[in-house]
């Protein structure tokens, strides 16, 4: 069975970090580029980072550009989000998703609340 | 601008058609663009319907019932969801996505009522 596992959100205080993880399971995670796509509660979603396959070619949004970093161990079957400099509007469910113009399952996500 | 606008709401009857529009900002041309379309219910992550960029270069989801389609209307700049023959389960938030300047971009999505 195919399965994106997501894990490590939490309440944080504003300016702290948190790593995030993506669990692959049931595919060959080493042939997918990665995302990872946020949801701020009661909003739409938002794109936040992509990954090749090879983790060669990354883009993040502006919006995270120069504070989160993607990642991906692809002898763990994993997928990382390193968010630093966290502020109050990157609350949100955070999914990990396979290539999103593909018809793949997503992770149920994870919540991060930054909040003092 | 954001790149993609969508309708905030969109109400209609069980049985009826929907229109659910997905513009693209001015000087970002439709025609170019594969448009994908998500289903979001409460509680659930999104789920990919289909894509669209013209009737030779289009997917359906697998599952996804020929009800949902996808189309563009060229002189609005913009991609459109149909959903014919409403269903009680088609409400959700709906999504347009594009990959554009090396990014992924989502529409601010339209919730869908039936009722």
């Amino acid at each position: 069975e195919v399965q994106l596992v997501e894990s490590g959100g939490g309440l944080v205080q504003p300016g702290g970090s948190l790593r995030l993880s993506c669990a692959a399971s049931g595919f060959t995670f080493s042939s997918y580029e990665m995302n990872w796509v946020r949801q701020a509660p009661g909003k739409g979603l938002e794109w936040v980072s992509y990954i090749s396959s090879s983790g060669s070619t990354i883009y993040y949004a502006d919006s995270v550009k120069g504070r989160f970093t993607i990642s991906r161990d692809n002898a763990k079957n994993s997928l990382y989000l390193q968010m630093n400099s966290l502020r109050a509007e990157d609350t949100a469910v955070y999914y990990c998703a396979r290539d999103l113009g593909q018809q793949l399952p997503w992770g149920q996500g994870t919540l991060v609340t930054v909040s003092s | 601008q954001a790149v993609l606008t969508q309708p905030a709401s969109l109400s209609a009857s069980p049985g009826a058609s929907a229109s659910l529009t997905c513009t693209l900002r001015s000087g970002i041309n439709v025609g170019t663009y594969r448009i994908y379309w998500y289903q979001q219910k409460p509680g659930s992550p999104p789920q990919y319907l289909l894509r669209y960029k013209s009737d030779s270069d289009k997917q359906q989801g697998s599952g996804v019932p020929s009800r949902f389609s996808g189309s563009k209307d060229a002189s609005a700049n913009a991609g459109i969801l149909l959903i014919s023959g409403l269903q009680s389960e088609d409400e959700a938030d709906y999504y347009c996505m594009i990959w554009h300047s090396s990014s992924w971009v989502f529409g601010g999505g339209t919730k869908l009522t039936v009722l």
